[in-house]
């Protein structure tokens, strides 16, 4: 089965320094993931994905992750946090289901301070 | 840019009460999801929707749940009969499809509906 572990539920860094938030799977196959966000009162926006292509994937915002299979990791990053960058963070992994739903990760908050 | 659309945005309702979430996918999307989010907890999967019937459900979708599209566009989640423990933001999801350079897995998800049951 698959599964996503977000290692941080807070993470909480200084405007223009960079950002990391850690995510681990766990697959039987090479998965499918996904880094979505959700800003304070609107819906979930892909944020990047990586389908097997790519490992380092660049995604919206600045943000890029890098699928590392020896380390069952795939940390989202950023080079420099902005404000706006303030959101909860889902890692999530497409389940082997014909339809491939997705299963989340518990979720990170980044908080962003001036 | 094309998106999903979701009503209300938020409901309060009674316990026992009936509820009807509606949702409006992408126009050439061919798959259709209802997730939920109970507050401080993980986005749940609640079920998927394909040629106008299930193709998976979750546990947590049990006989107080139903989807229907009704017409063409819309999507739409009823909560039976609703408990306490039904209060979240429910999100409707949708995208493509199978086949070839369709289906990438990326879902395209509306802003949410909050449910709160009394």
């Amino acid at each position: 089965a698959q599964s996503v572990t977000q290692l941080d539920s807070h993470v909480s860094v200084s405007e223009g320094t960079p950002v990391l938030l850690r995510c681990n799977y766990s697959s039987s196959y090479s998965p499918s993931l996904f880094w979505y966000v959700q800003h304070p009162n609107k819906g979930l926006q892909l944020l990047l994905k990586y389908t097997s292509a790519a490992t380092l994937v660049k995604g919206i915002n600045g943000f890029e992750a890098e699928f590392k299979k020896s380390e069952t990791s795939f940390h989202l990053t950023k080079p420099s946090a902005h404000m706006s960058d303030a959101a909860e963070y889902f890692c999530v992994v497409r389940s082997g289901g014909s339809q491939g739903n997705l299963i989340f990760g518990k979720g990170t908050k980044l908080s962003v301070k001036p | 840019e094309p998106e999903v659309t979701q009503t209300p945005s938020h409901q309060v309702t009674q316990m026992g009460q009936e509820v009807i979430l509606r949702c409006v996918p992408i126009s050439n999307h061919l798959y259709f999801y209802w997730y939920r989010q109970i507050l401080g907890q993980k986005v749940e999967f609640l079920v998927s929707f394909y040629n106008n019937e299930i193709s998976e459900k979750s546990e947590i979708f049990d006989d107080q749940f139903s989807v229907e599209r009704p017409d063409g566009s819309n999507f739409t989640l009823k909560i039976r009969s609703t408990k306490l423990e039904d209060s979240a933001m429910y999100f409707c999801a949708s995208t493509r499809g199978r086949g070839a350079g369709l289906n990438t897995g990326e879902l395209f998800f509306g802003e949410g509906s909050r449910l709160t049951v009394l």
